[in-house]
């Protein structure tokens, strides 16, 4: 079973904090996303990567920054956290580029204060 | 208008009663994914299907390539069916993977 894991269930910070969100997958993945989930908007692509050093945006960007120095680790990055990046954020990978199913981790919900 | 739409957004069943959620799109898509999401965040794919129709236990994905409609269909439903379920496309318009997402249905079933 793929398997998609994330550092952090529950995190919170203050405003201007820089933050990591981590995710690793197990199965030798090609692509792999981050989403925020709030309210009212359903699911919206961050940034995503289909490869190693590769990114390319989504559709709400502004205010984050990702990192893929390995395969298996993909990470967001709030450089100064700001209220309005408090929700839910979801990491997921697919095997490669194609219609492939995406795996979901479990979600870490972050709150700035 | 979403590319992805889904309904109803809510609905509420019996225990037992027969389920169908609807979604359409309006972009050409490769492929059309069924999301199921438990309250606490997680998000597991249902199946995945770019043409006719996909069974996994009660449950019953079909898909209408002319009509661009997908409906999931939940037979003897039970409280444990409760959850988000969410409607997605992989774009052939788009590059790598991108899903575009319908904004789910919250399905409560009560015994």
């Amino acid at each position: 079973d793929v398997k998609v894991t994330q550092s952090s269930r529950y995190l919170v910070k203050r405003t201007g904090e820089k933050v990591f969100l981590e995710c690793v997958q197990d199965m030798d993945h090609e692509n792999m996303f981050w989403y925020r989930q709030d309210p009212g908007l359903g699911l919206r692509l961050i940034y995503f990567s289909y490869d190693v050093k590769m990114k390319e945006k989504g559709d709400i960007p502004e205010g984050y920054s990702v990192s893929r120095e390995k395969k298996e680790r993909f990470s967001l990055i709030l450089e100064s956290a700001s209220t309005n990046q408090t929700s839910m954020y979801l990491c997921a990978s697919s095997l490669m580029t194609g219609a492939y199913e995406q795996y979901f981790g479990p979600g870490t919900r972050l709150t700035v204060t | 208008k979403n590319e992805v739409e889904q309904s109803p957004q809510n609905l509420t069943a019996q225990e037992g009663e027969f389920i169908t959620i609807n979604c359409s799109y309006s972009v050409g898509i490769s492929a059309l994914h069924w999301l199921q999401q438990h309250p606490g965040g997680g998000i597991v794919s249902l199946f995945m299907l770019s043409s006719g129709k996909k069974k996994h236990g009660r449950l019953i994905a079909t898909i209408n390539i002319q009509e661009k409609h997908s409906s999931l269909h939940i037979t003897a439903s039970h409280p444990r069916d409760s959850a988000v379920y969410i409607c997605a496309g992989t774009s052939q318009e788009t590059s790598g993977s991108r899903l575009t997402f319908g904004e789910g249905t919250q399905l409560t079933v009560n015994p």
